[in-house]
């Protein structure tokens, strides 16, 4: 079964950091680039950032860029998303997403996970 | 910038059809690259469509999609509407201009 779980989130002041992790089963996820996607309350979703399948290219949201690191570990096969300095623009439920095309990203999204809720507010 | 427009909410009764269209502007849709998302509070959001009319495996064939000839919309077409179809549905699609994934506004969707 495939299945992209989500931890980490929390409740933090504004200007601090957390952790995302998001544990990956049931596909080879060597072979597939994985993003973050979140969605503020009451507002639509918004891409956040990816990595591809090997690990050496990153992309980001400009509204994240120097803010958010995304990184993985295929020994856990788990994805991370670094978040420092935060804002309370940055109060969402943070979805982790595996991507469509294998060895590839193409923006476009077809595992899910439940979601993790960061709330950033002192 | 490229840009997708959806409605608001639509809504319909229960074994009837919905379409719920994507607009896009600033921008042509191209046929391969737009999905549908799925998302129900409290539970993972599913992809019921994916490169513009494509159903994932466990997705019901009564979701549909397509892209309209001028390749400036899309749309989701829900036939035999059952209570469990309530949700918001997202399309998303890329804007090759600047390397952006790009989500419309949603639309969310009653079944009454």
């Amino acid at each position: 079964q495939v299945q992209l779980v989500e931890s980490g989130g929390g409740v933090v002041q504004p200007g601090g950091s957390l952790r995302l992790s998001c544990a990956a089963s049931g596909f080879t996820f060597s072979e597939y680039g994985m993003h973050w996607v979140r969605q503020a309350p009451g507002k639509g979703l918004e891409w956040v950032a990816v990595i591809s399948f090997e690990g050496s290219n990153q992309h980001y949201a400009d509204s994240v860029k120097g803010r958010f690191t995304i990184s993985r570990d295929y020994s856990k096969s788990t994805v991370y998303l670094q978040m420092d300095s935060l804002r309370a623009e940055d109060t969402a439920v943070y979805h982790c997403a595996k991507d469509l095309s294998d060895y590839n990203y193409v923006f476009a999204f077809d595992i899910w996970g439940q979601g993790t809720m960061v709330t950033v507010s002192s | 910038n490229f840009m997708l427009t959806q409605p608001h909410s639509v809504s319909e009764s229960p074994g009837k059809t919905v379409t719920i269209s994507c607009t896009g502007s600033g921008g042509s849709i191209s046929s391969d690259s737009v999905q549908w998302y799925q998302l129900r509070p409290g539970r993972a959001p599913i992809t019921v469509i994916y490169e513009g009319n494509q159903r994932p495996s466990g997705v019901p064939d009564r979701f549909s999609g397509s892209i309209d000839s001028s390749s400036t919309s899309a749309s989701l077409t829900i036939s035999g509407l059952k209570t469990e179809d309530e949700a918001e549905y997202y399309c998303q699609s890329f804007d090759n201009s600047n390397s952006f994934v790009v989500f419309g506004g949603g639309t969310r969707l009653t079944v009454l």
